[in-house]
């Protein structure tokens, strides 16, 4: 079985800082991806970025990056400059190499970016 | 950039009546799903598809159905609409690729409210 805990209900961060937001996962699959996806308040959920188990690096998309800790099995999420419409709920997921089909979806945090 | 779409954004319906909620993707993806989301809770897996004339339950036991005749559209339907479906009904794509790397694009989402 897999599952997701996203230990922080909601975060507060100052516009322009830096915060992190963090995912601890567990699985018995020794090959899985781990997810992260926003939730503005309009509902959609839009694909922020992905981290393989066996990636070396850890994986970056513009303001986004991910802290890959493999026997913490931590995954946090690393948001820099943070703008006002990064204000969204967080979601981390993640897929076993053995499902083809299952995301398992943490609770997700809500972050609200102060100006 | 991900081409889903979901119909109605909004619902409003009483108790005991029909409802089909569409979805439709230009991407020709060989796979979708559906997702059921309460406010501020995790994404919970309702139905999904291989392609087409595929379909499976997931995880969270719904009275929904749904149906795969074309590539593009995954529709879900209620029979009979109850106050406990009030929920938002988010359904999301992904081309058939290497697991578990493949990514699940997700629509705007429905909102539905049964009285």
């Amino acid at each position: 079985a897999q599952k997701i805990t996203q230990t922080q209900p909601g975060m507060f961060v100052q516009e322009k800082e830096a915060v992190t937001l963090d995912c601890t996962y567990d699985t018995s699959d020794p090959s899985y991806g781990l997810f992260w996806y926003k939730q503005p308040s309009s509902g959609e959920m839009i694909f922020l970025i992905y981290q393989g188990s066996y990636d070396q690096q850890n994986a970056t998309e513009g303001r986004y990056s991910l802290n890959f800790q493999k026997a913490r099995k931590s995954a946090n999420l690393v948001i820099s400059a943070s703008q006002l419409g990064d204000s969204a709920m967080y979601f981390c997921a993640m897929r076993g190499g053995g499902s083809n089909y299952k995301l398992t979806f943490g609770k997700g945090t809500l972050l609200t970016v102060n100006p | 950039e991900a081409d889903i779409y979901q119909t109605p954004r909004y619902l409003v319906i009483g108790t005991g009546k029909k409802i089909t909620l569409e979805c439709s993707q230009t991407m020709g993806h060989d796979k979708m799903y559906w997702y059921q989301q309460d406010p501020g809770m995790e994404l919970h897996l309702i139905h999904y598809s291989y392609g087409v004339n595929s379909t499976e339950k997931g995880d969270l036991s719904s009275e929904s159905t749904v149906s795969r005749i074309r590539t593009e559209h995954f529709p879900l339907t209620l029979e009979s609409a109850r106050p406990s479906h009030t929920s938002q009904y988010l359904c999301a794509s992904s081309e058939r690729g290497t697991l578990p790397r493949e990514t699940q694009y997700f629509g705007p989402g429905t909102r539905l409210l049964v009285l």
